[in-house]
């Protein structure tokens, strides 16, 4: 079973630039969590999208957006970058309505902004 | 709202040594508790879980036990090798109708030959 991708692994952007993220979660999971981490914040929630929809969206500016495809593959995007933005960005996929069931993370774009 | 507090690190141990990293969980209802473990250069695995009371979560000599009472879920490794060199976080699920995970901020353990 393949796991969760993400592309590019890498990226370096110029600061009011614009970005996009891809992420494909494990065949048959409709749920796509986003995650920013750096070292001085950690791992913090952006959003999570299940069937298409936004359920949850955490603390960050409206720079911040994504979106799921009807596959479930999801895009994360981010306007007019700032050097703050550099970080890892992890998504990670989950089977919902299961209470034993994991989220699997896929290995991050590394994002920087100079 | 739900929050995760790890103890700071890095923890810095010799090869054999016991490892405990303590985790406490703030959350209304019932949630589900992990331990995902980041090496290097990489995205997070799971290491082990626990989705209600008393459940406890095992994998790779590592253990944790859910405590509702103290509401914790410390980590503990009986003998900690080289390769166990890793970032930990402890997180929760607060249903089973999401996937949104709340991560406490990380413990780098180090251990050393």
């Amino acid at each position: 079973k393949a796991g969760v991708t993400q592309t590019p692994r890498y990226l370096i952007k110029t600061r009011g630039q614009q970005v996009t993220l891809s992420c494909s979660p494990i065949s048959g999971h409709r749920s796509v969590s986003w995650y920013q981490q750096t070292p001085g914040q950690g791992l913090q929630f952006l959003f999570e999208y299940f069937s298409e929809t936004q359920r949850n969206k955490g603390n960050f500016p409206g720079r911040f957006s994504g979106r799921q495809f009807s596959n479930s593959r999801s895009e994360m995007n981010v306007s007019t970058l700032e050097l703050g933005d550099s970080a890892l960005y992890l998504c990670a996929s989950s089977f919902i309505g299961d209470p034993n069931t994991e989220a699997f993370f896929g290995q991050g774009t590394r994002l920087t902004v100079v | 709202g739900d929050s995760v507090t790890q103890m700071e690190g890095p923890v810095t141990l010799s090869e054999e040594a016991f490892l405990t990293i303590n985790c406490t969980y703030t959350a209304t209802g019932y949630p589900s508790l992990f331990w995902y473990v980041q090496y290097p250069g990489e995205g997070l695995q799971l290491l082990l879980k626990a989705t209600k009371a008393d459940d406890k979560g095992s994998n790779k000599g590592f253990e944790a036990t859910y405590r509702k009472e103290t509401t914790s879920f410390h980590l503990e490794k009986g003998s900690v090798q080289v390769s166990d060199s890793a970032v930990y976080f402890c997180a929760l699920r607060s249903g089973s109708n999401t996937g949104k995970l709340i991560f406490g901020q990380g413990t780098t353990l180090q251990v050393k030959p």
